[in-house]
């Protein structure tokens, strides 16, 4: 069956360290992956997109890599802040280019500790 | 000025009861999108509607029907409503459907709470 699995719903980390959000899928082959940031209360906030043939993506303190080897995504933070708090959720399309929706992950929860 | 919008925020209501749930984009995209989250936060694709083109995810339940007036606007109508209806529905956008990879704005969600 097919699969989106982030690592785990919670992470606590210390400001300052850098943050590394793990998603693994199974039986997709997505075209391209995404991550989005959810705070409480409120709808998810596209934050980087990175397609099949790109193995690195950097936004300022953000960086997403993509592994179609290891069907894998890392999301990192780096020099994280207590702003950073809040719900990541990875997403691809399910059926690969030609889709234009979205499968999401549950999420990994981020609380980054002054 | 907001992109998606979504109307009512909280919509509390009992079982057995017709409601719907609006939504608008003014950023002029070709699809637009309902999902729901449940307790878990878990955040599932109900339907997608481009160009009049439909996309129903085949678990949601045919109490459940949007209807599009216009581009702008993909509104959400739940007939009978159940307790496991109760969740946030939030309603998204996307532009640039030749390219297939377009990024989703989401509104701000309706929390609808059954009893």
């Amino acid at each position: 069956s097919q699969k989106i699995e982030q690592n785990s719903e919670a992470l606590n980390i210390q400001e300052g360290k850098t943050a590394t959000l793990t998603c693994n899928y199974t039986n997709y082959s997505p075209a391209y992956l995404q991550w989005y940031r959810q705070d409480p209360g409120r709808g998810p906030v596209f934050l980087l997109l990175i397609r099949e043939n790109e193995k690195e993506k950097r936004k300022e303190r953000l960086k997403v890599t993509f592994d179609t080897t290891l069907k894998q995504s890392l999301f990192h933070i780096t020099a994280s802040q207590p702003a950073d708090s809040a719900t990541y959720l990875c997403a691809l399309d399910p059926r690969g280019a030609g889709s234009y929706q979205l499968t999401f992950g549950k999420g990994t929860k981020l609380s980054v500790i002054p | 000025d907001t992109a998606v919008s979504q109307t009512p925020k909280y919509l509390v209501t009992q079982m057995g009861n017709d409601k719907s749930i609006k939504c608008e984009q003014n950023l002029g995209h070709d699809t637009m999108y309902w999902y729901k989250q449940d307790s878990k936060k878990f955040l599932k694709i109900m339907f997608s509607y481009n160009n009049k083109e439909l996309i129903i995810n085949e678990t949601v339940p045919n109490r459940f029907s949007p209807k599009s007036p216009d581009k702008a606007h993909l509104n959400l109508h739940i007939n009978s409503l159940e307790l496991g209806d109760s969740a946030v529905y939030f309603c998204a956008s996307s532009q640039d459907l030749g390219k297939r990879e377009g990024t989703q704005y989401f509104g701000p969600g309706t929390r609808l709470l059954v009893l």
